[in-house]
């Protein structure tokens, strides 16, 4: 399967640990982005990577959280000190560049 | 700001009935317009896209054009199917021309039920 694959589908955690969510996108795509859909919303932009470098990240909720993609290729986000409200679908989308976007299955999060 | 304004749902209709769900816009910049769909334990799904004004884009029997004038993208079918029952998201991504970083804006999305 050459789609976008993200990693795990299900997460379930205690409030104050840590989460980490990884995302491969489809191979040779140089833009990633993820965003968070909640319950009964559309997704919501969090952050995007041109290749390695990760050219916006102001939309990102609280400095609890930071994303990488180290060698331009898989990606992580990464929640630090979970809190309920963080509860939500965590998408990772690809792209070849352009308009297109191809999302991946997304990471469930539930933060007891 | 950018923003999508869907009807909110849900929608229910019986097979072989006509959809129509609305969806209008506000940008700055030059943007480009999609649906994608939802369904049932999947992700989100290109429907179809429209990259500038009267242009119309079709897929799967679903149509929508790209009306400048009143600022809308409404997606519509003639004969909906049971198969058709998901979530749909209107979306927008702005292009500048000092570059833009492409992401979408969706809107909160609609639930259509098709009944048999």
């Amino acid at each position: 399967d050459t789609g976008v694959s993200q990693d795990p589908r299900h997460k379930i955690t205690k409030r104050g640990q840590n989460v980490t969510f990884r995302c491969d996108p489809i191979s040779e795509h140089n833009r990633l982005y993820w965003y968070r859909q909640t319950l009964g919303q559309g997704p919501e932009f969090l952050t995007y990577f041109q290749n390695e470098a990760q050219l916006e990240k102001s939309r990102l909720l609280s400095d609890r959280f930071s994303a990488e993609r180290p060698k331009g290729s898989f990606s992580t986000l990464e929640i630090q000190r979970t809190e309920q409200g963080d509860s939500a679908m965590y998408l990772c989308a690809s792209s070849p560049g352009g308009h297109e976007q191809f999302f991946g299955p997304g990471t469930r999060l539930t933060v007891l | 700001g950018d923003s999508v304004t869907q009807m909110e749902g849900p929608v229910t209709l019986s097979e072989e009935a006509f959809l129509t769900i609305n969806c209008t816009y506000t940008a700055t910049g030059y943007p480009s317009l999609f649906w994608y769909v939802q369904y049932p334990g999947e992700g989100l799904q290109l429907l179809l896209k429209a990259t500038k004004a009267d242009d119309k884009g079709s897929n799967k029997g679903f149509e929508a054009t790209y009306r400048k004038e009143t600022t809308s993208f409404h997606l519509e079918k003639g004969s909906v199917q049971v198969s058709d029952s998901a979530v749909y998201f209107c979306a927008l991504s702005i292009w500048n021309y000092g570059g833009s970083q492409g992401n979408l804006i969706f809107g909160k999305g609609t639930k259509l039920s098709v009944k048999p």
